[in-house]
């Protein structure tokens, strides 16, 4: 089965200060995993994706994400928040046997970045 | 123009009238997706062409009906809608459908079914 979970839907900090958008995941299968970000009125662009590499990646913007098999976790980081930041994020998984992939978003998380 | 684009950014429209979204991707990917983003509510994927060819359709009522002429354009043609349809509406598009699910993501269109 195939899930994903945000564990806070809102996320306010100061800015430049850290930011911890977490991530749990459930996947039957070796995932890939992804953030991406939704300015207002924006589509969605993509942060930074996992794709059984380096456990550590980093993304666009100064942020990066682990990915911990053990915690099947993937939390968004970003060492000081940027006013720009405020934005909702969103942590996707992927899998599936052979060629099909089955794509789940997570509910989102709000980042409210206050000066 | 590049990237993926959607026309209109902003439909109003009644519960008996016609009308269809169009998206246009200048990536040269050979997969398209329709989503629908409500408030409070995850991401839907409703429909998924690669190759121009359906491949996936997320029980999504047949008042939605989706249309790809060639692997740049994806339509969704709207009839008979009801309020609850309100929502945002994003194209996306990707290299391919089999493999890493990277997606490139239009600005979506706001639809308010009144």
């Amino acid at each position: 089965a195939q899930s994903v979970t945000q564990l806070d839907s809102h996320v306010s900090v100061s800015e430049g200060t850290p930011v911890l958008l977490r991530c749990n995941y459930s996947s039957s299968y070796s995932p890939s995993l992804f953030w991406y970000v939704q300015h207002p009125n924006k589509g969605l662009q993509l942060l930074l994706k996992y794709t059984s590499a380096a456990t550590l990646v980093k993304g666009i913007n100064g942020f990066e994400a682990e990915f911990k098999k053990s915690e099947t976790s993937f939390h968004l980081t970003k060492p000081s928040a940027h006013m720009s930041d405020a934005a909702e994020y969103f942590c996707v998984v992927s899998d599936g046997p052979g060629g099909y992939q089955k794509v789940t978003f997570g509910t989102g998380t709000k980042l409210q970045v206050i000066p | 123009e590049t990237g993926v684009t959607q026309t209109p950014r902003h439909l109003v429209m009644g519960m008996t009238n016609k009308k269809s979204l169009k998206c246009e991707q200048h990536l040269g990917h050979n997969a398209m997706y329709w989503y629908k983003q409500s408030a409070k509510k995850p991401l839907e994927l409703m429909f998924v062409y690669s190759l121009e060819e359906r491949v996936e359709n997320n029980s999504v009522p047949s008042r939605f009906s989706p249309e790809c002429p060639n692997s740049s354009h994806l339509f969704l043609h709207l009839h008979t809608l009801q309020p609850e349809d309100s929502a945002l509406y994003l194209c996306a598009s990707s290299q391919d459908r089999g493999r890493v699910f990277e997606q490139y993501f239009g600005p979506g269109t706001r639809l308010t079914v009144t």
